[in-house]
């Protein structure tokens, strides 16, 4: 099965950029996934979808972030990586990358997810 | 934009069987919204346990079940386990946006 690892820093000033990639890897076999995408989590609160990208090289942001986010895939080296501009303390949160077979199966394959503090 | 909610805690005895829900603030749920599901135990990613075409992921007992309830989307535990205490997460889709509820939490007592 397809494993996802998430990297970045675990603490950004406001105002400045967060950036994570996802290593996406999966052994001899072929991955079956479609689509990778992010989904963050903030204390003690429930899970927000972020945006997701497709083997089409399509992607799709939440409407609330939209005009803040971004997420590309290298397939070269097999990551997937997420660009949140002007992060305030409200971007605090677990970061998870997350895979899938189709948008009809939702997100199948999960990271461990990596923390963010947003803070001066 | 749609809001989904899902109740905020849910208290079931051990061996009994319990139904979560999942409401659009758009209106009625249907399977074109694929509803998923997911559980998330401290300190763990989420677990998917029903996918949009409401089938049991790989792993997931057949205790779990997925359904259409009162036009909202239902998650039922049956033969509740004190393992199953847990949040429980669903996720409804929009065309090309993903909305995920609040979460339940799933107390065993």
């Amino acid at each position: 099965q397809e494993q996802l690892q998430e990297s970045g820093p675990g603490l950004v000033k406001p105002s400045e950029t967060l950036s994570l990639a996802c290593s996406v890897s999966h052994g001899p076999v072929k991955s079956t996934s479609t689509y990778w995408g992010w989904i963050r989590q903030a204390p003690g609160k429930g899970l927000e979808w972020i945006g997701s990208i497709y083997d089409t090289g399509n992607a799709y942001y939440n409407p609330s972030l939209r005009s803040r986010v971004s997420i590309s895939r290298d397939t070269s080296k097999s990551q997937v990586s997420l660009h949140l501009t002007s992060v305030t303390a409200a971007d605090t949160a677990l970061y998870y990358c997350m895979s899938g077979r189709s948008y009809v199966y939702g997100p199948e394959v999960w990271g461990q997810g990596t923390a963010v503090s947003v803070s001066s | 934009q749609t809001v989904v909610t899902q109740e905020p805690s849910v208290t079931v005895s051990p061996g009994g069987t319990v139904t979560l829900t999942c409401a659009a603030s758009s209106g009625t749920v249907t399977r074109g919204h694929y509803p998923t599901w997911f559980q998330q135990k401290p300190g763990q990613p989420p677990r998917p346990l029903i996918n949009g075409d409401n089938n049991r992921h790989s792993g997931t007992p057949a205790r779990f079940s997925g359904s259409l309830l009162g036009g909202k989307a239902a998650l039922t535990v049956s033969d509740v386990r004190p393992d199953d205490e847990a949040d429980y997460h669903c996720l409804l889709n929009y065309g090309q946006t993903v909305i995920f509820g609040g979460g339940t939490k799933l107390t065993v007592l």
